[in-house]
């Protein structure tokens, strides 16, 4: 298996503009988190869904940020307007329908707001 | 709300110099405590899962121990590339999302 694969790997945008962010999760997981990682705050969980259902998504900082699962191969994580403060790492993983069972991540989308 | 705390935030040992990462916890049920290595770069990668106080795994130089309260990441006569952020995360009876630390940033000098 290929793992989780993000796109892009690397994003840079002007303020105001739209950024989508790419996930296709490992074939079979049911769970998929998006994490935001900075320095000053470390991984922090924006959403998570549990066979395509949002679960939890009291992480999403602002209605700019939206995120979708139209099917369990793909998910989206959108932000309109970007802002300079959602310049991040951000990162897309997947893991079993458990939480006894770790998630595995993608090597994240670093994205950059000027 | 979980709560995990890692200490400390940054570590420099020379090359065979064994040490300790102290990951404290604080949540409504544990489910599992997960450790996972990231390099400057790239995703976290996942380690180790304990379950319940007392358990143990080790890979290579390094073992997790876990008790009630906080987990121990010991390693053993480090090598340079063990150097990376090591992380520790929980999950709970709040949901399968991963609760995780700040992490610690370990430098190993030849």
């Amino acid at each position: 298996d290929a793992g989780v694969i993000q796109s892009p790997r690397h994003e840079v945008t002007e303020m105001g503009q739209e950024v989508t962010l790419r996930c296709k999760p490992i074939s079979g997981h049911n769970s998929l988190f998006w994490y935001r990682q900075t320095m000053m705050r470390g991984l922090e969980l924006l959403i998570y869904f549990n066979n395509n259902v949002p679960i939890d998504d009291s992480g999403m900082p602002e209605d700019r940020f939206s995120a979708k699962m139209p099917n369990a191969s793909f998910s989206t994580l959108k932000i309109q307007p970007s802002e300079p403060r959602d310049s991040a790492v951000y990162f897309c993983a997947s893991g079993p329908q458990s939480s006894n069972t770790e998630a595995f991540f993608g090597q994240g989308t670093r994205l950059t707001v000027v | 709300e979980d709560q995990v705390t890692q200490s400390p935030e940054a570590l420099r040992l020379q090359e065979g110099e064994s040490s300790s990462l102290n990951c404290s916890y604080t949540v409504s049920g544990l489910r599992g405590l997960f450790w996972y290595r990231q390099d400057p770069g790239k995703g976290p990668e996942f380690l180790f899962t304990l379950y319940s106080a007392g358990e143990e795994k080790e890979k290579e130089r390094l073992k997790a121990t876990l008790t009630k309260k906080e987990s121990f990441l010991h390693i053993t006569a480090p090598k340079p590339e063990d150097s990376a952020t090591y992380l520790c995360a929980v999950t709970s009876n709040a949901g399968n999302m991963l609760t995780f630390g700040g992490g610690t940033r370990l430098m190993v000098k030849p």
